[in-house]
């Protein structure tokens, strides 16, 4: 069980938007700790997407975005391609564990 | 940019301590935190800690009393070890750069630890 909600699947044609949630708590995300996202594609490393709840780094096309309200966080992904199709997952501070905690994943499928 | 790469046993023994390093090339590892998290197989991330180039480290409660880091500056590595292995710490470990804002910008590419007799 992640300290951090997220739906396990997503999935969206080509040139579509989809977003994909996270849900914390009063600990971490709603505490104000930012979220970080990071795109996993198959047999590779995870790689920063998003960080600091809205934040790219160079080199992240701006089809992607990322927002914070409350207790959740959200990766919006719009024109979807084919190479994004990967596991997504969301990343914040909880200040009650004392860890930094991961989402369980969102597998993203371009249909 | 710089470039990570987790080295060490990739068979286990139950019981027995999991050692790894990592190697940090195109840059100083100073001034920095470095992390390690894990992946099972088929599963999401764990953060196991992080250490700064001083020493100080940062556990997670769930593995704090098996978890040691250390660091060598001197060889631009540092290095995890996990005590009392069992089955259940079967996984890829990564090794990462954190800039002390508590993520991950840098990420090597992982090796896979399996416990097993």
């Amino acid at each position: 069980q992640s300290v951090l909600t997220q739906p396990p699947s997503v999935s969206g044609a080509p040139g579509q938007r989809v977003t994909i949630s996270c849900t914390g708590s009063s600990s971490n995300i709603g505490a104000g700790y930012d979220v970080h996202w990071y795109q996993q594609l198959p047999g590779t490393a995870p790689k920063l997407l998003i960080y600091g709840n809205s934040n790219r780094p160079s080199g992240v096309p701006d089809r992607f975005s990322g927002s914070k309200s409350g207790t959740s966080a959200s990766l919006a992904i719009t024109g979807l391609q084919a190479e994004d199709e990967a596991d997504y997952y969301c990343q914040s501070y909880d200040s009650s564990l004392s860890v930094l905690v991961f989402g369980g994943g969102t597998k993203l499928t371009v249909l | 940019q710089v470039q990570l790469q987790e080295s060490g046993p990739g068979l286990v023994k139950p019981s027995e301590t999991l050692s790894l390093t990592c190697t940090v090339s195109g840059g100083s590892i100073s001034s920095y935190y470095w992390s390690w998290i894990r992946q099972p197989a088929g599963k999401g991330l764990e953060w196991i800690g992080r250490i700064y180039t001083s020493g100080s480290t940062n556990y997670n409660p769930s593995l704090k009393s098996r978890v040691t880091m250390s660091v060598d500056t001197s060889k631009n590595q540092f290095s995890l070890k996990l005590s009392s292995v069992t089955a259940a710490d079967t996984a890829v470990y990564y090794c990462a750069r954190d800039r002390g804002l508590r993520f991950m910008t840098d990420w090597g590419q992982g090796t896979l630890v399996t416990v097993s007799s």
